[in-house]
């Protein structure tokens, strides 16, 4: 069965930092690639960013409003994924999910998603 | 950056109508890499369509998608009670893969 757990969500203060991990079991975690998407209560969803596989030497790719503050990293031989979060905003409060698509296309996985919120 | 933009923002039909859902892309999505997701309250996003075109693993076959470029269409053929829900597309033929702001398909 595939799983995809995320965790590490929780209340942090404006200007803090937060880093939230994805477990992930029964595919090959290696050789996909591995995404982050996040949605603000009763908003639409917002692609954060991913990284890919080790073949694609683990490139990296952010949407315009993390640029430059959120960062994905890997552990393949962990099986999980990471987002480290700096300087956060209130607007990053969210569900935040993780999720890989099949190399076919057809299919993608998601974990049920971790809550950020960034509140003084 | 590619921006993806849905509507209308929200239909409202009856069981057995059909829906058509547009999704407008600011520039061309390479390879036509563009999918349609569906998302209903308190659940995460089942992919529907990817490629454009092509259903994924288990999905009906009255929901079928269209289009290449910058414009592209969702139609379920005759909505059944179970397909009330908000759909999203989203490319990925760039980065960064934006989603469109959704279509809300409501019961009328």
């Amino acid at each position: 069965e595939v799983q995809l757990v995320e965790s590490g969500g929780g209340l942090v203060q404006p200007g803090g930092s937060l880093k939230l991990s994805c477990a992930a079991s029964g595919f090959s975690f290696s050789g996909s690639a591995m995404h982050w998407v996040r949605q603000a209560s009763g908003k639409g969803l917002e692609w954060v960013g991913h990284i890919r596989s080790k073949a694609n030497s683990y490139a990296t790719a952010y949407g315009a409003s993390v640029k430059g503050r959120f960062t994905i990293s890997r552990d393949d031989s962990k099986k999980t994924a990471y987002l480290q979060m700096n300087s956060l905003k209130t607007e990053d409060t969210a569900v935040y999910y993780c999720t890989s698509p099949l190399a076919s296309g057809n299919g993608d996985y998601w974990g049920q998603g971790t809550l950020v919120t960034v509140s003084s | 950056e590619i921006v993806l933009t849905q509507s209308p923002g929200t239909l409202s039909l009856s069981p057995g109508e059909r829906a058509t859902l547009s999704c407008r892309a600011s520039q061309s999505v390479s390879s036509n890499y563009l999918a349609w997701y569906q998302q209903k309250p308190g659940q995460t996003p089942r992919l529907l369509i990817y490629g454009a075109s092509s259903r994924a693993t288990g999905i009906p076959d009255r929901f079928s998608g269209s289009g290449s470029g910058t414009d592209f269409t969702l139609t379920i053929s005759r909505l059944e009670a179970e397909d009330f829900a908000v759909y999203y597309c989203q490319q990925y033929g760039s980065s960064p893969r934006a989603f469109g702001g959704g279509t809300k398909v409501e019961m009328k």
